[in-house]
């Protein structure tokens, strides 16, 4: 699977919009952007996923490079609960597809 | 509804023992995965099970970790002759279909602990 690279950490206060970027400069076409997160004793959870196009969900939103070497997760107002670490991950879309998860980025959220 | 469980949630055993890690996936969900995650890393993949074979298990350490999944649902990971170095939280996912666009959906792990 291709590398993903990420910032260790960062931090933003809380009911501010949060920008968490991702650096894929090896994608190939046939891979998926996904986002999880993983909330502290717990097990990681989906965020979002997407392969060109920019992405919406209740959750959050995710922006795509035109050229996919890079992508950011958007969260639009962060809350004390988005303390988290969120993960970047690049998954193919055939069977079989574990995920390579890096160290990810460490978000802390600021009352 | 039910989302994966994982049993025990916690685990002391001593150096040289033997353990047995039980996960249940969500019901109908034919793709199970086995992770491992040390202290300040992110987890690491161990073995995927597509049904009851294991399709991927390229990322087991060595023999002393074996995983089966009989009936297509609960899978057990089991590990022979326990080191220091396997303590670390051992996580499980499942997945509808196995499909990479799928969403894995993970249990809350495992904590072991080797004394």
């Amino acid at each position: 699977d291709a590398k993903t690279t990420q910032p260790n950490s960062m931090e933003s206060n809380e009911e501010e919009p949060v920008h968490l970027p991702c650096n894929h400069s090896t994608i190939s076409g046939t891979d998926y952007i996904h986002w999880y997160r993983q909330l502290p004793s717990q097990g990681p959870e989906y965020v979002i996923h997407g392969l060109t196009s920019n992405v919406n969900n209740r959750m959050a939103s995710l922006a795509i490079a035109e050229d996919r070497k890079s992508s950011t997760l958007i969260l639009h107002r962060a809350t004390l609960r988005d303390a988290a670490v969120y993960y970047c991950i690049l998954r193919a879309f055939n069977y079989g597809q574990n995920f390579v998860f890096g160290p990810g980025t460490r978000l802390s959220v600021l009352p | 509804g039910a989302g994966v469980s994982q049993t025990p949630s916690n685990k002391v055993t001593e150096k040289g023992k033997y353990v047995e890690l039980r996960c249940d996936p969500i019901s109908g969900h034919t793709a199970l995965y086995w992770y491992r995650q040390s202290l300040g890393q992110g987890p690491e993949f161990l073995i995927y099970f597509q049904g009851t074979g294991a399709a991927d298990d390229s990322g087991l350490p060595n023999d002393r970790f074996f995983a089966v999944r009989p009936e297509g649902s609960v899978s057990t990971l089991k590990i022979q002759r326990t080191e220091r170095g396997d303590s670390a939280v051992y996580l499980c996912a499942s997945s509808l279909t196995g499909r990479g666009t799928d969403t894995q959906y993970f249990g809350p792990g495992t904590r072991l602990t080797v004394l």
